[in-house]
């Protein structure tokens, strides 16, 4: 029962490289998010996806690129990473769309440094 | 504007005390009402639902006021273990934008 996967758990980069975050659900969700949180703060949202094959920018999209591969998978791009960028990434889904929010379930999250 | 609105605390509070969190929204369409808790470093879990009824488990005790529209989450006999930052996401959207979360700790 896996749940939301996300992988790297850990990335260390230098200033100016770019990464992707993958995300993967096995629940068929149509709703996955992608929020950052850094120390002592909420999590803030970046980029989430309705249903497959449509994106939207959340509060902090700058930066960053998504692609909604399919149902299952969500990844978050950073094309030429900046240590502002440093922080601590989690994917989450959702089962249910528009009226009502599903339970989320959240990944464990992706640690990343940016030097 | 945030579509929910929590007290960042941090609330201290001894062993065994009783202590209550709010979570104000401005989304009165939504049906589904969650908390959620989040130790620290680690992702948030589902704590509990909030139904209309109000819900119960164990030490904790979950209210929705609709006319008021806010939900809480009262914890009794605190622990150590409950200390972390409790979450209500907001409801019925799609751009789910987190409030700064309830930071609760539980002192010795």
């Amino acid at each position: 029962n896996a749940g939301v996967t996300q992988t790297p758990k850990f990335q260390v980069l230098k200033t100016g490289q770019s990464m992707t975050l993958q995300c993967a659900q096995d629940m068929n969700h149509n709703s996955m998010y992608w929020y950052r949180q850094d120390p002592g703060m909420g999590l803030r949202l970046i980029y989430y996806s309705a249903s497959e094959g449509t994106t939207d920018k959340g509060e902090v999209p700058n930066g960053y690129n998504v692609s909604r591969l399919n149902k299952r998978e969500f990844s978050l791009r950073l094309e030429s990473a900046a240590p502002s960028q440093t922080s601590v990434y989690f994917c989450a889904s959702s089962g249910t769309v528009g009226a009502n929010t599903g339970e989320l379930f959240f990944g464990e999250g992706s640690r990343l440094t940016v030097l | 504007r945030k579509e929910v609105e929590q007290d960042p605390g941090p609330f201290n509070v001894p062993e065994g005390a009783t202590v209550a969190f709010n979570c104000t929204y401005s989304n009165s369409a939504s049906q589904s009402f969650f908390w959620y808790r989040q130790d620290c470093r680690k992702e948030p879990k589902l704590l509990m639902s909030v139904y209309s009824s109000g819900n119960e488990d164990g030490r904790f005790t979950a209210q929705l006021n609709r006319a008021s529209q806010y939900i809480s989450l009262l914890i009794r006999d605190s622990k150590l273990s409950d200390s972390a930052t409790y979450l209500c996401p907001p409801p019925a959207t799609n751009k789910l934008i987190f409030g700064t979360g309830t930071l609760l700790a539980v002192q010795p």
